[in-house]
């Protein structure tokens, strides 16, 4: 089991419906991570919080919207998806991003699928 | 653009046998070295985590770094078929970029009974 739990495990959604994807840990982490990853292909960074600040953002698309309301919760928020926007999405945390041997931990992910 | 390289495999090896995973990355300034293991439909877990030059082992496994080669590997020893999975090795940029983890393409592995 991991010490990054996400919500929902799956998502069915129409490109119409609005959707959040939630992620929390409890181990006094610092800095939470989105990632998103298709089929057959590493995890691609989509957003970074680090102290509950966005400092990176991967030019994703506005249909995306992270939140971090504090320092233990990640929310995603979906609106008017693609079906090219199904994928696993993976939330993740670290003791502190800038320190370089603070390794990231993996929640189970969402499956996310758009029709 | 900074890169990770890996074999995609599928990588091969029989129960009990070494296998042998490699990685090369381009930044040389990269400081920070993971390997993580997925199976197939579920999350990347870590398993290794190097920082300096020279071996790690842990359990049956070891990683191998090369700062100067930009190379860093992986070594699974008496490897099982519950070792058949994707392995992903994976880069900690530094600085205003840190967190941000490169990623290679991964290698399956396939141990065979």
């Amino acid at each position: 089991d991991t010490e990054v739990t996400q919500t929902p495990k799956h998502l069915v959604m129409g490109m119409t419906n609005k959707k959040s994807l939630k992620c929390e840990q409890h181990m006094g982490h610092r800095a939470m991570y989105w990632y998103k990853q298709k089929a057959k292909k590493p995890p691609e960074l989509m957003f970074v919080y680090s102290y509950e600040k966005l400092s990176i953002n991967e030019s994703v698309p506005s249909r995306f919207s992270p939140e971090c309301p504090n320092s233990s919760l990640l929310n995603l928020h979906l609106h008017a998806l693609q079906p090219e926007d199904s994928a696993l999405y993976l939330c993740a945390s670290s003791q502190d991003r800038r320190r370089g041997n603070s390794p990231l931990h993996f929640g189970n992910g969402t499956r996310l699928t758009v029709t | 653009q900074k890169e990770v390289e890996q074999n995609s495999g599928p990588l091969s090896v029989p129960e009990g046998a070494i296998a042998s995973l490699n990685c090369t990355y381009s930044d040389r300034g990269s400081q920070s070295f993971f390997w993580y293991r997925q199976y197939s439909g579920k999350s990347p877990e870590l398993i290794m985590s190097i920082y300096s030059n020279g071996d790690k082992e842990d359990g049956r496994f070891t990683a191998q770094l090369n700062k100067a080669s930009q190379y860093v590997s992986l070594l699974i020893r008496d490897s099982q078929p519950s070792d058949s999975a994707t392995y992903l090795c994976a880069v900690n940029m530094d600085g205003n970029q840190g967190g941000k983890l490169i990623f290679g393409q991964g290698t399956e592995l396939s141990v065979k009974p």
